[in-house]
């Protein structure tokens, strides 16, 4: 039983489209995140929420919508994507702050043609 | 942001060797720091967490830090071709909220 699941695994589409990344954990934690990995294995904070509250916005553009309508669930919603917005992107979650342990769904890999 | 600096690697050990990971963070404030494992094409895992200064054992790994000096380090005792990997140095943000990662040091242990 997966402990945080993230689909689709892959994702290919055209520049331009609107694409949706969706997570759910069901280990009962309260903080859940976004996490971009670029093609030089940089892990960059997107966002961070805690009891479906938004706590941190990393300077994403506003393209980017992370939504969470239970604290099991954040989703990731792109519009008008571009071509660097190719990555890997890792829903994570932590049973309270970050200052415990993160675990990590599986990845969904972006490309943008 | 606040940096989390590693040296990229490779960084390549001949197995049974001691491989020595370091990382250096900006924010002086910061209070909680980690060790990430990354195979390649899977998604990071918890290794090791230091909160402080001084040595942390577990296994085969040291986890080390000196917050005068905003360093860490991570050993690796007896290096094993299965610990060829990149390892993620993080530091907690100040919220609390959100871990820096640095940007790695790949790992590979020659038979």
């Amino acid at each position: 039983d997966t402990a945080v699941s993230q689909t689709p695994k892959y994702l290919v589409t055209q520049m331009g489209n609107d694409k949706s990344i969706k997570c759910e954990q069901n280990l009962g934690h309260d903080t859940m995140y976004w996490y971009k990995q670029d093609s030089k294995k940089f892990l960059k904070i997107m966002f961070s929420y805690n009891n479906k509250e938004l706590i941190i916005n990393e300077t994403v553009p506003n393209r980017f919508s992370p939504k969470s309508p239970d604290k099991a669930h954040l989703n990731l919603h792109i519009n008008s994507l571009e071509l660097g917005d190719s990555a890997v992107y890792f829903c994570a979650s932590s049973r309270g702050s970050a200052n415990e342990k993160l675990f990590f769904g599986s990845g969904t890999q972006l490309s943008v043609l | 942001q606040k940096e989390v600096e590693q040296n990229s690697g490779p960084l390549s050990v001949p197995e049974g060797a001691i491989a020595s990971l370091n990382c250096t963070y900006s924010d002086r404030g910061s209070q909680s720091f980690f060790w990430y494992r990354q195979y390649s094409g899977k998604s990071p895992e918890l290794i090791m967490f230091i909160y402080s200064n001084g040595d942390k054992e577990d296994g085969r790994f040291t986890a080390q830090l000196n917050k005068a000096s905003q360093y860490v380090s991570l050993l690796i005792r007896d290096s094993q071709p299965s610990d060829s990997a990149t390892y993620l140095c993080a530091v907690n943000m100040a919220s609390g909220y959100a871990l820096n990662f640095g940007k790695g040091t790949s790992l590979l242990v020659t038979p």
